[in-house]
């Protein structure tokens, strides 16, 4: 138990645009979901918290309008990254706290973003 | 101030080479310790929680334990599929990761 996924896995898109990027808890109910980012032999970096029903609360630093989050169900949380630039390609992850779970996340496959 | 230190940063050993991993904390008020496995370009797989200094959790050749300042995963008798990034993350009013260990078991 305890699956979450991520779509798509990968995503290449020209600067400017706008990418989607899924995050679904498969077999369980999550009130709280998380998104981070991972550059290259770095530890994770948390962007946001994401909360079922409300808007997410994000690390310093983090454009609101630029990351959009939105946690419309128990088992689904989106990031949108709009108006993408270079400097937005990374490898963006996101995780699920298990409803009940002494604060457990268990983390999706991760999507690579590359903006050319 | 880094809350969460790992190490070492990187670690290489001999198949069947025993060895521990380090991941001392800065927090007060611990609401959790947390390790996982990370595989290149994918995601951190959940190992163990960790909840008070004295605690310990086993998984096939992984042991945690827990001080009230730092955690030990043992790895006994590694294997060359163990070879990973292990990430210890801590829990306080939000989670604080470390930087991880890179860890390569030669055969």
């Amino acid at each position: 138990g305890a699956v979450v996924s991520q779509h798509p896995s990968r995503v290449i898109c020209k600067s400017g645009t706008s990418v989607k990027i899924e995050c679904r808890s498969l077999d369980f109910q999550a009130t709280t979901m998380f998104w981070y980012r991972q550059f290259p032999k770095q530890s994770l970096m948390l962007m946001a918290t994401s909360n079922e029903g409300s808007k997410a609360t994000y690390e310093q630093g983090v454009e609101k309008d630029k990351f959009l989050i939105n946690h419309a169900s128990l088992t689904l949380s989106t990031l949108t990254v709009t108006s993408a630039h270079p400097e937005d390609s990374s490898f963006y992850i996101c995780s699920a706290l298990r409803f009940g779970a002494n604060y457990e996340q268990y983390f999706g496959p991760g999507t690579r973003l590359t903006v050319t | 101030e880094d809350q969460v230190t790992q190490s070492p940063e990187a670690l290489r050993l001999q198949e069947g080479e025993s060895s521990s991993l380090n991941c001392s904390y800065t927090v007060s008020g611990l609401r959790g310790l947390f390790w996982y496995r990370q595989d290149p370009g994918k995601g951190p797989e959940f190992l163990f929680t960790l909840y008070s200094a004295g605690e310990e959790k086993e998984k096939e050749r992984l042991k945690a334990t827990l001080t009230k300042k730092e955690s030990f995963l043992h790895i006994t008798a590694p294997k060359p599929e163990d070879s990973a990034t292990y990430l210890c993350a801590v829990r306080f009013n939000k989670f604080y990761f470390g930087s991880g260990t890179k860890l390569n078991v030669k055969p």
